[in-house]
């Protein structure tokens, strides 16, 4: 249980165009989405929380025109990179968590090779 | 403002010996605290939590920590490595009264035969 899958695995485009990555929760309905963002060799640094219905929460120093998310129902969320340029390639990973878990309990995607050329 | 520090970026133990991985927290409140576990090119999976109930918790695939209050400290172990726990492991806090999780910067476990 409490499977978390992304779409695609690996993105390559061109700089300028935008890309659209999902988030789905498979077998259980996410209250909270997370997207996070690890370049290489490096830990993750969450970009925002968005919840089903509302607008998502962006950390600081993260561009909400640039990264828009949408949270459409409870089991996906979708995260577009706007405008890509070649320093926005990353591996971008999503998490869920599951009603009833500890606050903190995460279930994370496999991830999302950007690569902008 | 709570936060965590892993000691050491890299670990090398040969096969069947001793995992210490290490993890020192910050915290004004009795914390949730985590370890994950990344495979090359995967996502993050939970090894293990620790949520303010028994200090010794353990985890999948024989991975166990425990929550010292006094040091700070919420180290992962395991009595004997096998060639396939080597991945980077990542020590996590989650901020009080949220979802969110602080992530310290990973410790890359090498296993030699």
């Amino acid at each position: 249980g409490a499977v978390v899958s992304q779409h695609p695995s690996r993105v390559i485009c061109k700089s300028g165009t935008s890309v659209k990555i999902e988030c789905r929760s498979l077998d259980f309905q996410a209250t909270t989405m997370f997207w996070y963002r690890q370049f290489p060799k490096q830990s993750l640094m969450l970009m925002a929380t968005s919840n089903e219905g509302s607008k998502a929460t962006y950390e600081q120093g993260v561009e909400k025109d640039k990264f828009l998310i949408n949270h459409a129902s409870l089991t996906l969320s979708t995260l577009t990179v706007t405008s890509a340029h070649p320093e926005d390639s990353s591996f971008y990973i999503c998490s869920a968590d599951l009603a009833g878990e500890p606050l903190g309990t995460q279930y994370f995607g496999p991830g999302t090779r950007l690569l902008v050329l | 403002a709570q936060s965590v520090t892993q000691l050491g970026s890299h670990v090398s133990v040969s096969e069947g010996a001793l995992v210490l991985l290490r993890c020192n927290y910050s915290s004004s409140v009795p914390p949730y605290l985590f370890w994950y576990v990344q495979y090359p090119n995967q996502g993050l999976q939970l090894l293990l939590k620790y949520t303010s109930a028994a200090t010794l918790v353990k985890g999948i695939n024989g991975f166990e920590a425990e929550f010292k209050k006094s040091e700070t400290s919420f180290h992962l172990t395991k009595p004997s490595a096998h060639m396939s726990d080597a991945a980077e492991y990542f020590c996590a806090v989650s901020l009080t009264n949220t979802d969110k999780l602080i992530f310290g910067t990973g410790t890359r476990l090498q296993v030699f035969p």
